[in-house]
């Protein structure tokens, strides 16, 4: 199973929006509402931001959302902040009863 | 609050096997799904499988399909994977995983505090 697409890298200023996107084929991310996001700070244990593709787990910030379109699913960070520089992976369910997790994209605050 | 407590650091020879446990508590164990994941130095998680012990549910990655062996026991409320004929690129942190739903997959929202495994000669 390849693993998902995501860009190496966005970046923006503090109080901008970003978008990271995550591609993958009609057999993962088009095929099924399963996507979840991850937060990663270096050195920390994954800390999941976005289940099912929109959902957020109690206690994540609303800054934090994600979307779908196709095979392409997206998480936007709303008013950016220092603390959201971190990786963020993407994952899918794939329809061999699996998962696989994107590249990671490393995001920076300017 | 769930929490996974993994066993300690381990440095393995090319060769042997690991095998790492999964503690869990504060929660229901046997509905949820357990995925064991690892990430190498600098690189991203890689999901290797997952048990689902209520249903009988077993998952591994076409990857590492044919070199682990991931298991549960619900009497104690832990999951344990084993990796075989481990080399080099063996190297990583290995992560349990909670899924945040029960019974399928959604996110995995409960993650234990991961385990260092070093394979060298």
């Amino acid at each position: 199973q390849s693993a998902l697409t995501q860009p190496a890298s966005v970046s923006g200023s503090p109080g901008q929006s970003i978008t990271i996107s995550c591609t993958g084929t009609s057999s993962d991310v088009g095929g099924y509402n399963y996507v979840s996001w991850y937060q990663q700070h270096p050195g920390k244990v994954p800390k999941l931001m976005i289940y099912d593709v929109t959902d957020r787990p109690s206690g994540v910030s609303s800054r934090f959302s994600g979307s779908k379109s196709g095979n392409t699913a997206s998480l936007t960070i709303s008013g950016l902040q220092a603390e959201d520089e971190a990786h963020y992976y993407c994952g899918s369910y794939i329809n061999s009863n699996t998962w696989v997790f994107g590249g990671g994209t490393k995001v920076t605050v300017l | 609050q769930v929490q996974l407590v993994q066993s300690g650091a381990e440095v393995k020879k090319p060769g042997s096997s690991v095998k790492v446990s999964c503690k869990s508590s504060g929660g229901t164990f046997s509905g949820y799904g357990i995925n064991w994941v690892r990430q190498a130095p600098g690189q991203g998680p890689e999901w290797m499988g997952r048990i689902i012990p209520l249903f009988d549910i077993l998952n591994y990655a076409q990857k590492f399909q044919d070199r682990v062996t991931i298991t549960a026991d619900e009497s104690t409320n832990t999951a344990y994977m084993e990796l075989r004929s481990l080399g080099s690129e063996d190297s990583a942190v290995y992560y349990c995983a909670r899924d945040i739903k029960g019974g399928r997959y959604a996110g995995l929202a409960f993650w234990g505090q991961g385990t260092l495994v070093i394979v060298s000669s």
